[in-house]
């Protein structure tokens, strides 16, 4: 069990790109979890898949965002378009039945 | 949508002095997280309790879900307890999302 796994770490890009973060889930979890985070507040919900169905998603995840997970493993998030205002940390998380298990992030920073 | 909110938004202790982190939630809930957030904002899971009483070492949580709240109790705190801790829920209509609160900054002094 080597937890989640979030590939970058870190992203800076310039307003205007596209950007995409990876997720690796603890391996048997079948539940992974998109959070965004900025500064000085909690982690915010952005949305969550079961295997490979997206089952919620916020109303904070504009459609400059989207997320996907096609076979039930790693998942995706996608970025177009990028503004000032989505500079924050993005979290994932996983779960097998109830508590959910967080990876170190990807920090992204729109210059 | 569920409301989670904690108290104190902080609190400043001497190593050794013992603190109680509360969580009030605003609706029956399915799961309830508590956790500390390092410095380079890893999120460190330090409960999963909905209801109940556990204790890990020098830490101990307790949730009365029927009365809507969770206490997290650090003893003899240490200079390494510093950070934020937050409460998360899954309640109400959602069974998958984590609701957090707002945090409590907890800062030890040794």
């Amino acid at each position: 069990d080597t937890g989640v796994s979030q590939n970058p770490r870190h992203k800076i890009t310039k307003r205007g790109q596209n950007v995409t973060f990876r997720c690796d889930p603890i391996s048997e979890h079948n539940r992974l979890y998109w959070y965004r985070q900025t500064l000085g507040q909690g982690p915010e919900f952005l949305t969550y898949f079961q295997n490979e169905a997206q089952l919620e998603k916020s109303r904070l995840l504009s459609d400059r965002f989207s997320a996907e997970r096609p076979k039930g493993s790693f998942s995706t998030l996608e970025i177009q378009r990028t503004e000032q205002g989505d500079s924050a940390m993005y979290l994932c998380a996983s779960s097998l039945i109830g508590e959910q298990f967080f990876g170190p992030g990807t920090r992204l920073t729109v210059l | 949508g569920i409301q989670v909110e904690q108290s104190p938004p902080d609190l400043i202790l001497q190593e050794g002095a013992n603190s109680t982190l509360r969580c009030n939630f605003s609706d029956s809930v399915n799961n309830l997280q508590w956790f500390h957030q390092n410095p380079w904002g890893q999120l460190i899971n330090l409960f999963y309790i909905p209801s109940g009483t556990k204790q890990n070492g020098r830490l101990s949580a307790t949730t009365v879900a029927t009365e809507r709240y969770s206490l997290l109790y650090i003893s003899s705190s240490q200079t390494t307890d510093s950070g934020v801790y937050f409460c998360a829920v899954t309640g109400g209509t959602s069974y998958g999302k984590l609701t957090f609160g707002q945090g409590t900054i907890l800062t030890v002094h040794p």
